[in-house]
């Protein structure tokens, strides 16, 4: 969707490092979702925000809404081969929350 | 719980011809989608669903249709495929607007 962008697109880190994944929407957001998806397989749900200023964390990520609600981050500490794939961020909006729609992606690769 | 199931998992259509995928959930979600996703495109929403008899368009919804006559099942058919729908197709159900959104295993597509 061109409401919503994410950044980067792709992104490689060494083993352990911590890293960010940003998502933007040009609309105030209702909900924001996260979802990792391993190639080739299906969508694993990891959290959603709701709030402004909310921020959820599992395991090693932990994501955070902004108080604007138009921006959110993913990060991820110590980054182990496990966290590799792609993560989609979606968005439901006031008036329409009805649909679910996502960004592009970010293509992650964790260097052992 | 099966979750959410399609069938088939792979399909290889020739162009003009017909076919539908099925998607299923047994959670007694109201909501449920179909999403195609592309190389480097992310999920992009088809149609969707809020509920038996409601269907509604969602951001690329040209050559498919859908229909809800069950709460349980959500089919999407391709009247007349085209190379251009060659592509991997994930059916999802949610239980409420702002809830977690659980995915199917997706169905792979090539249309030659």
């Amino acid at each position: 969707s061109q409401e919503l962008e994410q950044s980067p697109q792709s992104l490689i880190v060494q083993e352990g490092k911590n890293l960010t994944i940003n998502c933007t929407s040009s609309k105030t957001l209702y909900g924001l979702y996260w979802y990792k998806q391993k190639y080739g397989e299906g969508l694993i749900f990891l959290m959603m925000l709701q709030k402004g200023g909310e921020e959820k964390s599992h395991e090693k990520i932990t994501a955070k809404l902004d108080e604007k609600k138009q921006q959110s981050s993913l990060h991820i500490t110590a980054s182990q081969p496990s966290h590799a794939g792609i993560y989609l961020c979606g968005a439901l909006y006031g008036g329409a929350t009805n649909k679910l729609i996502f960004g592009t992606g970010t293509l992650l690769a964790v260097q052992p | 719980n099966a979750g959410v199931t399609q069938t088939p998992k792979f399909q290889v259509l020739k162009t003009g011809q017909s076919m539908t995928l099925q998607c299923a959930q047994d959670m007694n979600h109201e909501y449920m989608s179909w999403y195609r996703q592309d190389p480097g495109m992310g999920l992009r929403l088809i149609h969707y669903s809020v509920g038996a008899g409601i269907t509604d368009q969602g951001e690329v919804p040209n050559g498919y249709n859908v229909s809800r006559s069950t709460t349980e099942d959500f089919p999407l058919r391709l009247l007349s495929a085209a190379p251009s729908q060659t592509s991997v197709y994930f059916c999802a159900s949610r239980n409420g607007r702002v809830n977690e959104q659980f995915f199917g295993p997706g169905t792979r597509l090539t249309v030659l």
